[in-house]
Parts: structure tokens; sequence; C-alpha cells
């Protein structure tokens, strides 16, 4: 079956740091590759995704690349700030070439906190 | 814009009672979900449809029934309340195939907080 795994955390930063989040997955198919970001009381809202081997999915600083050869998808952040303070989580959607109706496989979520 | 929305945002339930988590969306998507959110376990899909009229359960649907009567909305039950499913609930839409290509993006609602004592 499909898996995600990154890490759990809290992850803890100073403002300004350098940000990475490791995510790798196993599919048995060819995924689609997403980061959600969560802020304390709301919902999952999506942040960054990609579709297909080196592509690059870009929002708002955050960075990540769907490396097919080492099945990984890591987000980074040059510059983080308090307000990136939130949940994020991995996730993928198998495409069953007109299925993966069953919606995203999500990792378990991974607790930034940036201090000032 | 409303998007996905959740009705009630927070309950409180003593073991043995029902009720029912009603989620809405306005954006004509063909696909919803609800998902649960455990510290530690991250978010596990409980049912899913793919349609008006169609549902299918996913990882852990055991304890819940989901009607999709019509296309914008989505019910999730309880039947009789265990405390294993106090938990955070959450509603998400998708368009679903689009082109051919399923692009996967879910949107979520803002969550249900249930407490079953």
């Amino acid at each position: 079956g499909n898996s995600v795994t990154q890490m759990e955390g809290p992850v803890t930063l100073s403002e300004e740091a350098f940000l990475t989040i490791n995510c790798t997955y196993t599919a048995t198919g060819y995924p689609s590759l997403f980061w959600y970001v969560q802020y304390p009381g709301e919902g999952l809202q999506l942040l960054l995704k990609a579709t297909k081997a080196d592509d690059k999915g870009s929002n708002k600083g955050f960075e990540a690349t769907y490396r097919k050869e080492t099945t990984s998808f890591h987000l980074e952040k040059g510059s983080v700030q308090v307000s990136d303070s939130a949940v994020y989580f991995c996730a993928l959607s198998e495409f069953w070439g007109g299925g993966g109706a069953d919606g995203l496989t999500f990792g378990k979520g991974t607790h930034l906190i940036i201090q000032p | 814009n409303a998007g996905v929305t959740q009705t009630p945002k927070f309950r409180v339930l003593k073991t043995g009672q029902s009720m029912t988590l009603l989620c809405a969306q306005d954006m004509n998507h063909e696909y919803m979900y609800w998902y649960r959110q455990d510290p530690g376990m991250g978010l596990r899909l409980i049912h899913y449809s793919v349609g008006e009229g169609t549902t299918a359960k996913g990882e852990v649907p055991d304890g819940y029934n989901v009607s999709r009567l019509k296309k914008q909305n989505f019910l999730l039950g309880l039947e009789s309340a265990a405390p294993s499913q106090t938990s955070v609930y959450f509603c998400a839409s998708s368009e679903g195939i689009a082109g051919g290509i399923n692009t996967g993006e879910l949107f979520f609602g803002e969550g249900s907080r249930l407490t079953v004592l």
C-alpha cells in the first residue's frame, strides 16, 4: 500500500533560519505529491504540489522538488518567519488513470515552531 | 466564498449517544471525504464518496456511517458513540478527474471537534 513518512517534530527554529522538513513516500503507481499546512484552529490548506518527477512546487517562499529516484518530496524555505508556525503535512495521491478517488495518503504531520 | 462548511464545530456526547456531522460544499465538487485527525496519527480516511448517491469505506470506517443524498452534502453519522471516537473530524472535497488527470487537491473544512465521555 501507499505510505508517507515525515519527521514529526516538533521542529523549533529561530526566525530567519533555513527550514527543511523531510518527506519520503512509498507508492505502487506514479503519485502526485503535496504539502498541506494547518494553522492553529484551522483546517488544512494546500501549500504546494508537484505532479511528475523533477517538478518543483513553490508557494509563499516554500519549495519542494519531486525526486522519483529517492522517492522524496522535502519541503524547504530559506528564511522562516514566526507566521510560518503551523503543522505541515506531506501527502500523496495515487494516479490510477482515472481513479485516485480515495483521497490523499497523509504523513503524520510535522509541528513547526518559529521563535522570534 | 464559503468553500467547505462543517457543522457543528464542537460537540460533547455521552457514550452510546448518536449524532450526525454535516458537511456542505459550494464548489460543485464530485468527490467528498471524511477524515479524522488524532495526535501522532495524522489524518485517516473514514469514508468517501465519488458522487451523489455513492459512498465507500476508507481506512477506518468502523462505527461510522455516511450518506450523500445531494451532491453538495456529505453526512457522517455515529450511531452509538464510543470514547475512541473522540477526535477532530475534517470534511474535504475535490473536483475529481479533470481532463483525465487526477489533480488530487483537496479542499478542507475547518474541522469538528467531538468529545465522547
